[in-house]
């Protein structure tokens, strides 16, 4: 699976859009960039996939580099519960989840 | 949506005692099923995947008799940590996998495990 990078860390304003970005230089043509979130004592989420096209969904964009080497998870109105830790997975289809550090994103109002 | 539920969502129990932990998929038939566990602080690790039926698959250096795992139906695992010891303390995760993709996966609340 291919190795993600993102900051620990990152601060959002309540109701402004949170941008979460992941680098994945390392990723080949057959592996998904997949996002979970995991709210504080809780299991993780299911958020949003995708392999070469930006994608949107009820809960967030994902918008792909076309190089594939980067991502960015875009929550548009971000608010005090999407405070939480954010996983950038690069996944091959049938493969197993493999969860990194991920990046705490915190909401302030 | 798919739902999962375990069962109980903590649990305290003594040294050396054994502790069960269920994962249920509440809406949908679950092929597989994994197992996590989340120490303070740190990331998900997975544990075992485990196909309905059949034995569980072990990842490197998780004790297969310690932590034993039972997948008797298409909507539950079980998780049983036996001869508990306060180092197993830890939050213990389950997911379930709807079809051949793993990567969709659904969650499971949790069961926080405190061993004294």
């Amino acid at each position: 699976d291919a190795k993600t990078t993102q900051p620990p860390s990152m601060d959002c304003a309540e109701g402004r859009a949170a941008n979460l970005p992941c680098n994945h230089s390392t990723i080949s043509g057959n592996e998904y960039v997949y996002w979970y979130r995991q709210i504080h004592s809780q299991g993780p989420q299911y958020i949003i996939h995708g392999l070469k096209n930006n994608e949107t969904n009820e809960m967030a964009s994902l918008i792909i580099t076309e190089d594939r080497k980067s991502s960015t998870l875009i929550l548009p109105h971000a608010t005090l519960r999407d405070t939480a830790v954010y996983y950038c997975i690069g996944l091959e289809y049938g493969n197993k989840l493999v969860f990194g550090a991920g990046t705490i994103l915190r909401v302030k109002s | 949506g798919a739902v999962v539920s375990q069962h109980p969502s903590w649990v305290i129990c003594k040294s050396g005692t054994s502790v069960k932990i269920e994962c249920r998929s509440l809406d949908f038939q679950a092929t597989t099923m994994f197992w996590y566990r989340q120490f303070p602080k740190q990331s998900l690790m997975l544990m075992a995947t485990s196909n309905e039926g059949s034995k569980a698959t072990y990842e490197q250096g998780v004790e297969k008799d310690k932590f034993l795992i039972n997948h008797a139906s298409l909507t539950l695992s079980t998780l049983t940590v036996t001869s508990a010891h306060p180092e197993d303390s830890s939050f213990y995760i389950c997911s379930a996998a709807t079809g051949i993709s793993y990567n969709e996966q659904f969650f499971g609340p949790g069961t926080r495990l405190t061993v004294l």
